[in-house]
């Protein structure tokens, strides 16, 4: 077990929908990350916070916005969904926003019909 | 931009056979390098790191050599068994060891049989 936790795990939704997908960190960890993992892409950087901060930015698309609130935890964003946002997203975790190993969650997988 | 390009699976292998899994980089400066698993409905995991040309990264017998020269980093097992079947990422960060905007490979399944 990672102490990374991800809700929900498994998410089914129609295209032109928004969802929200959760990541808590690991007790003590001050930076998130979020990747998102599909088949034809492969595994894509696409946000990292860093206590509340936006710290670097990826491949995430105009339609995916995210944020880090008070308590530590994130929230993904993904809105006028298509169904090539198909995919597993994961979060991770780390200390600091450096250096220190990443930890992952489980991902949350995402349909769009 | 920086790229990762490891060799492609599956790899289906018999129990207490060698194991290597190639891994080529484009970078620029001097990146860190890493290895990470995923097990079967889980996240990934660390598995090793090197974080300046020929450092081994190595843990639970796994090796992996940075190879600026050849801007290569494979992963070695000697004797593999079922429990590592997984997927294994090979992955370019920043320098010193930084994760932030780590870069994968594709990933490549292995599926160990006894």
């Amino acid at each position: 077990d990672s102490g990374v936790t991800q809700t929900p795990k498994h998410l089914i939704t129609a295209t032109g929908q928004r969802v929200t997908l959760r990541c808590s960190p690991r007790s003590g960890d001050l930076s998130v990350y979020w990747y998102q993992q599909s088949l034809d892409q492969g595994l894509q950087f696409l946000i990292q916070y860093y206590n509340g901060e936006e710290r670097a930015k990826g491949n995430i698309l105009e339609r995916f916005s995210a944020q880090q609130f008070p308590d530590l935890h994130s929230e993904l964003n993904l809105s006028s969904l298509e169904l090539g946002d198909s995919a597993l997203y994961f979060c991770a975790s780390s200390v600091t926003g450096t250096g220190s190993p990443l930890h992952f969650g489980n991902g949350t997988r995402l349909t769009v019909t | 931009g920086d790229s990762v390009t490891q060799m492609e699976g599956p790899v289906t292998l018999s129990e207490e056979a060698c194991l290597t899994i190639n891994c080529t980089y484009t970078a620029t400066g001097y990146p860190s390098l890493f290895w990470y698993v995923q097990y079967p409905g889980e996240g990934l995991q660390l598995l090793l790191k090197a974080t300046k040309a020929d450092d081994k990264g190595s843990n639970k017998g796994f090796e992996a050599t940075y190879r600026k020269e050849t801007t290569s980093f494979h992963l070695e097992k000697g004797s593999v068994q079922v429990s590592d079947s997984a997927v294994y990422f090979c992955a370019l960060g920043g320098s010193g060891g930084s994760n932030y905007k780590l870069t994968f490979g594709k990933g490549t399944l292995l599926t160990v049989n006894p």
